[in-house]
C-alpha cells in the first residue's frame, strides 16, 4: 500500500525557533498534498493544500507567513513553522493523493511542543 | 459549503458486538467520495473504508462495513465482531468531486470496546 513518511515524530523547541516538519511520498508520486493540524481530542484541522511546483493553497485563518509550506517535488512536501510560539504546539499531520487515487495516504504526525 | 457531523462524541461497545457509528454529511455537488478513518491513541490516520457517490453498493472492507442511505445522507460506518484493538477515535471525511481533492473531516467518535 501507499507509505506517506513524515518526520520529525515529535520535536520539543525554545520559543522563537523556526520547525521544518517533512512529509515525503514513499512509493507514489504525490499530486497533492495536504496540511492538517489537530488539538487535543478534536478534529483535524486543513491548514493548506499544497500541488507540486505550485504555491500552497491556505485555508482561511492560517498565517501564510507563519506555516511556510514548500512542495518542491512530487515526493516531499515541507511545512516550516516560523518562529513558533507556545500557542504553535499541537499535532501536526500532512497526508498525500497521487494521480486517480482515492484515499488520502497520512503520515504519523509531528508532536510540535514549544516551550 | 460542504459539512460532516459525527453525532455522538463517545461510544461504548461489548468485545465481539457490532458498533454503528452515525455520520451525515452535506453537500451540493453530485460527485463525492465518503470515507471512514481510525485514529489510536498513537495518532496515526489509518484509512478503513471509501465510498463514492455514485455507488451503487455499499462498500464493505473485513469486518468494516458503510451503511450509506444517499437519500438521508447518512454514511454510518458499521464494525461488526468488535475487538479490544478497535479502541480509538474514528473520523468520517468528505471529499467533493471538484475542489481539488479537499477533504472535511467530522468533529470525530471515540470508541471503547469493552472485555
Amino acid at each position: 500500500g501507499a507509505v506517506v513518511s513524515q518526520h520529525p515524530s515529535w520535536v520539543i523547541c525554545k520559543s522563537g525557533t523556526s520547525v521544518k516538519i517533512e512529509c515525503r511520498s514513499l512509493d507514489f508520486q504525490a499530486t497533492t498534498m495536504f496540511w492538517y493540524r489537530q488539538f487535543p481530542k478534536q478534529s483535524l484541522m486543513l491548514m493548506a493544500t499544497s500541488n507540486e511546483g505550485s504555491k500552497a493553497t491556505y485555508e482561511q485563518g492560517v498565517e501564510k507567513d507563519k506555516f511556510l509550506i514548500n512542495h518542491a517535488s512530487l515526493t516531499l512536501s515541507t511545512l516550516t513553522v516560523t518562529s513558533a510560539h507556545p500557542e504553535d504546539s499541537s499535532f501536526y499531520i500532512c497526508s498525500a493523493i497521487g494521480q486517480g487515487d482515492q484515499p488520502q495516504h497520512f503520515g504519523d504526525g509531528t508532536r510540535l511542543s514549544i516551550l | 459549503a460542504q459539512k460532516i457531523t459525527q453525532t455522538q462524541p463517545g461510544m461504548f461497545v461489548q468485545e465481539k458486538e457490532a458498533v454503528t457509528l452515525d455520520c451525515t454529511y452535506d453537500t451540493s455537488d453530485p460527485s463525492y467520495g465518503l470515507f471512514w478513518y481510525k485514529q489510536p491513541s498513537s495518532g496515526e490516520m489509518i484509512f478503513l473504508i471509501y465510498q463514492g457517490s455514485y455507488d451503487q453498493q455499499n462498500a464493505t472492507e473485513g469486518r468494516y462495513s458503510l451503511n450509506f442511505q444517499k437519500a438521508r445522507k447518512s454514511a454510518n460506518l458499521v464494525i461488526s465482531a468488535s475487538q479490544l484493538g478497535d479502541s480509538a477515535m474514528y473520523f468520517c471525511a468528505m471529499r467533493e468531486g471538484t475542489g481539488g481533492f479537499k477533504t472535511i473531516f467530522g468533529a470525530g467518535t471515540r470508541l471503547f470496546v469493552k472485555a
